[in-house]
């Protein structure tokens, strides 16, 4: 039973454009989430995360979106550039008395920025 | 760089066969965390450690162990080695002393298992 989906295997957007990432979960006892960007023959790298009792967060060009009654996120990268383009990993846990980064992963979404 | 350093980057052993992952943290952090992420997978979590203690565990198989040394290595042992268990293994560290709760995971490049 997958607990965190992302089920969009890739997307494709031109460069400037909005690329828009969704994520949806099942456990409504995760609490943190977290998206990360991941290149070919590298580790996953963290880009940006939200507590749940935020419904916002934003960074530069990232900005993360948590609506917690749908259990949906979503990250908007805008504008998108074509080293934008990676796999983007969705994440969550949940506070559990120190296994707090016991993180669920999405299968992640290959998201492709086009010149 | 992430910081988190992984040996080896591409491992190939036949099936039955034993082998181990190595993995240094970040410096200063505590944390150690073991990830799988097999074809069309996303990361499955094994294992955690927190100084040299096993602190949480996932779907790690039985065959699998790993450990965490006083220097804060770690190491995961996979023995009796399948087909099935080649894949991306992962490790990550977080948790410097004083750091936030909520820190993030800091990944190494993996180690690319392929088992024949």
């Amino acid at each position: 039973d997958q607990q965190v989906k992302q089920n969009s295997p890739s997307l494709s957007v031109q460069e400037g454009r909005i690329s828009i990432l969704n994520c949806d979960y099942t456990n409504s006892m995760f609490d943190y989430f977290l998206w990360y960007k991941k290149y070919p023959a590298e580790g996953p790298t963290f880009l940006i995360s939200i507590s749940s009792i935020k419904d916002k967060n934003e960074d530069g060009r990232f900005t993360v979106f948590l609506n917690k009654s749908a259990k949906h996120l979503s990250l908007h990268i805008v504008p998108s550039q074509p080293g934008d383009s990676a796999v983007y990993f969705c994440a969550a846990s949940l506070n559990s008395g120190g296994s707090n980064y016991k993180l669920t992963f999405g299968k992640g979404t290959l998201l492709t920025v086009n010149p | 760089d992430s910081g988190v350093t992984q040996t080896p980057k591409h491992l190939i052993t036949a099936t039955g066969q034993r082998v181990t992952l190595r993995c240094s943290p970040r410096s200063g952090d505590l944390s150690v965390y073991w990830y799988q992420q097999s074809l069309d997978q996303g990361l499955q979590f094994l294992i955690q450690y927190y100084n040299g203690e096993e602190r949480a565990k996932g779907n790690i198989l039985e065959r699998f162990s790993a450990q965490q040394f006083p220097d804060l290595h770690s190491e995961l042992n996979l023995s009796s080695l399948e087909l099935g268990d080649s894949a991306l293994y992962f490790c990550a560290s977080s948790g410097r002393r004083g750091s936030s709760y909520n820190s993030p995971l800091h990944f190494g490049n993996g180690t690319r298992l392929t088992v024949t």
